[in-house]
Order: structure tokens, then sequence, then C-alpha cells
């Protein structure tokens, strides 16, 4: 019973990189989400979707990209890393329904240098 | 504009005694609040939620959490606070318009022994 499952759970870039972040979950949830955590700051939506083939943008979308070619997976990108994207990323699934909560998984760790 | 407040970045209580955690909200139409946890290096997982009915709410881990329409607050609870309770908590709701949620930007509880 795995819920949310975030690779990979830590990573170094150099300033001007490129990577992917992948968010995997096993529920069958329509609506997925990627926020970052800074601190002092709670978690701001990046990105996120209700659906396989749909995206939109949050709260801080700049500097990222998004794609949901398949129901249970929810890919947030980098295209070429800054330091002010040091942060903790959190992938999040919740099924429809107005008063389901969301799961989150465990957070992937990421420093740009 | 949905929006949550969390006006203490910091709780010290002693084990043993009631803890309170506050959280204030902003909506337009129904509110649906939740209260989530994070421990170190953790996602932030559910505790409980408000979606219609009593204003009391009971949760996980023995909390709980009122619901007052007139002071548009939803603060968490516990009559007997554990050492182990020390994490941070989130206050948030849900957009039911955009299928989002809105953080509030956390408490850090420290229970001392």
């Amino acid at each position: 019973n795995a819920g949310v499952t975030q690779t990979p759970k830590f990573r170094v870039l150099k300033t001007g990189q490129s990577m992917t972040l992948l968010c995997a979950q096993d529920m069958n949830h329509e609506y997925m989400y990627w926020y970052r955590q800074d601190p002092g700051m709670g978690l701001r939506l990046i990105h996120y979707s209700v659906g396989e083939g749909t995206t939109a943008k949050g709260e801080v979308p700049d500097g990222y990209n998004v794609s949901r070619l398949k129901k249970q997976n929810f890919l947030l990108g980098l295209e070429s890393a800054a330091p002010s994207q040091t942060s903790v990323y959190f992938c999040a699934s919740s099924p429809t329904g107005s008063g389901q909560p969301q799961h989150f998984g465990d957070g992937t760790r990421l420093s740009i240098l | 504009a949905q929006s949550v407040a969390q006006p203490e970045d910091q709780v010290n209580v002693a084990e043993g005694n009631p803890l309170t955690v506050k959280c204030t909200y902003s909506v337009s139409g129904n509110p649906y609040l939740f209260w989530y946890v994070q421990y170190p290096n953790r996602g932030l997982q559910f505790l409980l939620k408000y979606i219609t009915g009593d204003n009391l709410v009971k949760g996980s881990y023995g909390f709980e959490a009122e619901f007052n329409k007139s002071q548009t607050s939803f603060h968490l609870k516990k009559p007997s606070a554990l050492v182990s309770d020390s994490a941070l908590y989130f206050c948030a709701v849900r957009d039911m318009n955009f299928n989002k949620f809105y953080f509030g930007s956390g408490t850090k509880l420290n229970v001392k022994p």
C-alpha cells in the first residue's frame, strides 16, 4: 500500500541544469498537485491536474512545467534550474468529492548550486 | 479569494497540558477545512476535517477541532499534550471551484516533558 511515491528523494543540481521529478499514486485519484515548501511560507501550489491529460497553473508556476500523461503519474520539470528553486517539493493526490483530503508523498529535497 | 492564517509560528506547551493551535480562514461559500501534521523529513498527514454538521470534529491521535463560523476560525485542540505531538501543523481550506487547497504558513508545536 504505497500511496504517493516521489522520486528521487534528494538531488543536487547546478544552475542551468534540467531535471524531472516523478510522482506516482496507486489510489486511482483524479486530482494531483505539486507544491514547494520553504521555511515560514507554508506550502505553495506550483501546478495541479484534475485528470489525465489536464494541467493547470497554481500560485508559483514560473520556471516549472508539468505533464500528466497517465492518471497515476504527475511529472514536474525544471528546464533550467535556478538557486531560487532550492526547496522541498511535495506531491499530493486526492479523490473527487468535497470532503476528501489530500494524500502526500514524503518529498524531494532539491538543492540548486 | 480563499486564504488561511495561522497567527502563531510556534506554540510551546508542557506535556499533560491542553494545547490549542489557531487557524482563521477566509472563503467564499461554504468552508471545507482540514488540519494536517508534518513530522521531520515526512510529508503531511491528514488529521481531521470539517465539512458540515457538528462544530466539534474529532480526528486522529486524540486531536479535535472547533469550527466557529462567526469568528471564521478552526482551532486545533487536544486535552492533554504528549511529547510525541511535537511537529509542524498546517491548516488548509479547499476551494471547490478550482479543486485547490490553500495552506496556512504552519505552526510548530513544541511539547516539553
